[in-house]
């Protein structure tokens, strides 16, 4: 298996622009995260899928926040208008249903200028 | 909710010597304790983990120690090698919760 794929890598936008993350789950797993990591504040949990259906998302900072898992294979974060202050590394993460395995992908950094 | 605080932020290690990290954490009735590994540009990676009624396990060259009064745990690696210099983290949380807890993380640097 590939592993949890996301894409961009990288992304640098201006400011007020739409940035889409994107990233595709391990093929199985039916538990999907997606965490920021930024130097102040560490790896934060930003929203918590299962079965495709968000569980939890009052980890995402602010309406300009949202994501979707229209299939199992397939999910994507979108902020809507970017700022400075979004910029970090987000992963997507996968379990097969038990919590106690992250398996992380490479990550996209974001730079907002 | 759980407070996991990690210690040292930063570690330089001669190869061949240990290196250990250190996490408290608040929440008493956390019972599972995963170690990430995360080499640059790579997202982390699980590399042991420890259950609450255990006190040590040890794979290869890394080892984990939990104190459960002292809601304190420890990650040991033994003869360092270069390809140990990445960030490490600690985590805790209640089994079968999905919200993990990390610590700030601890750069770990390998000198030849």
């Amino acid at each position: 298996d590939a592993g949890v794929i996301q894409s961009p890598r990288h992304e640098v936008t201006e400011m007020g622009q739409e940035v889409t993350l994107r990233c595709k789950p391990i093929s199985g797993h039916n538990s999907l995260f997606w965490y920021r990591q930024t130097m102040m504040r560490g790896l934060e949990l930003l929203i918590y899928f299962n079965n495709n259906v968000p569980i939890d998302d009052s980890g995402m900072p602010e309406d300009r926040f949202s994501a979707k898992m229209p299939n199992a294979s397939f999910s994507t974060l979108k902020i809507q208008p970017s700022e400075p202050r979004d910029s970090a590394v987000y992963f997507c993460a996968s379990t097969p249903g038990r919590f106690e395995k992250l398996f992380f992908g490479s990550g996209t950094q974001l730079s907002v200028l | 909710g759980e407070n996991v605080e990690q210690h040292p932020s930063t570690l330089s290690v001669q190869e061949g010597d240990s290196a250990v990290i250190k996490c408290t954490y608040s929440d008493s009735a956390s019972n599972y304790f995963p170690w990430y590994k995360q080499e640059l540009g790579k997202g982390p990676q699980l590399i042991i983990d420890i259950r609450s009624n255990v006190g040590e396990k040890k794979d290869q060259r890394i080892a984990v120690t939990l104190n459960k009064t002292a809601k304190h745990f420890s990650l040991h690696i033994t003869e360092t090698q270069p390809e140990d210099s990445a960030v490490y983290f600690c985590a805790a949380t209640r089994s079968n919760d999905y919200k993990l807890s990390f610590g700030a993380g601890t750069t770990v640097t390998v000198r030849a």
